[in-house]
């Protein structure tokens, strides 16, 4: 399994309050993202980032932040957490030095409840 | 925009049947299309077909690509009750930037013994 760990792994905290998600991969892959996955929805990609401090939005990046200050972490902040930002949260990273280019590894996710 | 849209959302089945799952696609200038299986956990990359690899197999799991059609399928043969997950199909175009994968809504495989 590539190496991508995620923490908090589970999370409940409350309207309004600021959290931060954190990813860490230990492959030195270029190429590192944030999804959320919701029932109905599928994966939908947040914010990615193609190298340090080069970040990108994605397709429901509203109401969230990414900081990439070092190669192996990519930090996503819901600055004021709301309820319709309860979800699973899956860091993926991707190297695309040679095929399969697209290939992404995921992380364990984050269960996040905003009550 | 890119879509990705995957069908049934939903299949159960009894061990030992042969599954097809469908995935069709709109993108401006295809790169690749990717197979993912997603149990309770991480999704787990199973497949990717490019224009340069069309149909890929892997044991009791293969996949095909018509890149005239606009779609993809996933066969299991032979189902076992450890193919019940949820499988996921994206894709990449290089409007918006490679880097990026689109998902399908996924189907849910329920695989009884």
């Amino acid at each position: 399994d590539a190496g991508i760990t995620q923490s908090p792994r589970h999370k409940v905290t409350e309207t309004g309050t600021p959290v931060t998600l954190r990813c860490h991969q230990t492959e030195n892959h270029r190429y590192m993202y944030w999804y959320r996955q919701d029932p109905g929805h599928g994966l939908r990609l947040i914010h990615y980032s193609y190298g340090v401090k080069d970040t990108d939005k994605g397709e429901v990046s509203d109401g969230y932040s990414v900081s990439r200050s070092k190669t192996e972490d990519f930090l996503l902040t819901l600055e004021s957490a709301t309820s319709s930002q309860t979800s699973v949260y899956f860091c993926a990273i991707s190297d695309h030095r040679g095929p399969p280019y697209n290939e992404q590894f995921f992380g364990p996710g984050t269960r996040l409840t905003v009550l | 925009e890119d879509k990705v849209v995957q069908s049934p959302l939903s299949l159960v089945v009894h061990e030992g049947d042969t599954v097809t799952l469908n995935c069709s696609y709109e993108v401006t200038n295809f790169r690749s299309l990717l197979w993912y299986k997603q149990e309770k956990k991480a999704p787990t990359f199973l497949f990717m077909l490019t224009s340069s690899g069309i149909e890929k197999k892997s044991g009791r799991l293969s996949s095909i690509l018509d890149k005239k059609e606009l779609f993809s399928i996933l066969n299991i043969t032979a189902t076992q009750t450890g193919d019940s997950a949820v499988y996921l199909c994206a894709l990449t175009g290089t409007q918006g930037g490679s880097e990026k994968l689109v998902f399908g809504k996924g189907t849910k495989l329920t695989v009884n013994p």
